[in-house]
């Protein structure tokens, strides 16, 4: 079965400063995807950007990129200039075979003014 | 295009009752997908459904949790006999038919915030 890990339960990050958040994931299959997901306070779920696994180069979306080592099953995902806007908790996903969504147990970002 | 809609928002039961919750998928979406959050935790995969077919229910509970999805009409999750322990929030999450090596990306309702006094 797929299991996807996140260890740091909270991060902080200075304003304007950049963040990493780390993720790791366990899966036997060939074809996947991963992403990172923002939920803020009001509960609604943000797709913040996609990596497909056959795709050797990270993805990048405006601010947000990520860090994907295939080999390692690490995907972690870089915040640069941080805005307050930001602070939300972060949830890494795995999606294999079958399109269900495997969630880590979430990173709390918090941004410092 | 209206977004996944859920309703009720906020849903409070006693024990014992029984919980329906409601998910209207994007326009000319097929499939749905339901998650539970408890407090504190991740989202976790309860049941993948297409128009009248349970693709995947592998992480709905065996007892008291049901799901359809009707030809016409929305998506529903029904709990009968609720315990303290089924107060969470239930996400809905809708994509379009699965094309041949592609992926379809999951929009999320607002979800529902279910309460069991």
């Amino acid at each position: 079965a797929q299991t996807v890990t996140q260890s740091q339960p909270e991060m902080s990050v200075q304003e304007a400063e950049t963040v990493t958040l780390s993720c790791t994931y366990d899966t036997s299959e060939s074809d996947y995807y991963l992403f990172w997901y923002k939920q803020p306070p009001s509960r609604q779920m943000i797709l913040v950007i996609r990596q497909e696994a056959y795709k050797q180069q990270n993805a990048t979306e405006n601010r947000f990129s990520v860090n994907f080592q295939k080999a390692a099953k690490s995907f972690s995902l870089k915040i640069s200039d941080s805005q307050l806007g930001d602070a939300a908790m972060y949830f890494c996903a795995y999606s294999g075979q079958g399109g269900k969504l495997i969630f880590g147990q979430g990173t709390e970002l918090s941004v410092k003014p | 295009n209206a977004g996944v809609m859920q309703n009720p928002r906020h849903l409070v039961r006693r024990r014992g009752q029984e919980a329906r919750l409601r998910c209207s998928p994007m326009k000319g979406h097929s499939h749905v997908y339901w998650y539970r959050q408890l407090p504190e935790e991740g989202l976790k995969f309860m049941v993948y459904l297409q128009k009248e077919n349970i693709i995947d229910e592998s992480g709905m509970p065996k007892e008291r949790f049901s799901a359809e999805f009707p030809k016409e009409g929305p998506s529903i999750l029904r709990i009968q006999q609720v315990v303290r322990g089924d107060s969470a929030a239930y996400f809905c999450a809708s994509s379009p038919p699965t094309g041949p090596a592609t992926y379809n990306e999951q929009f999320f309702g607002p979800g529902t915030r279910l309460t069991v006094l």
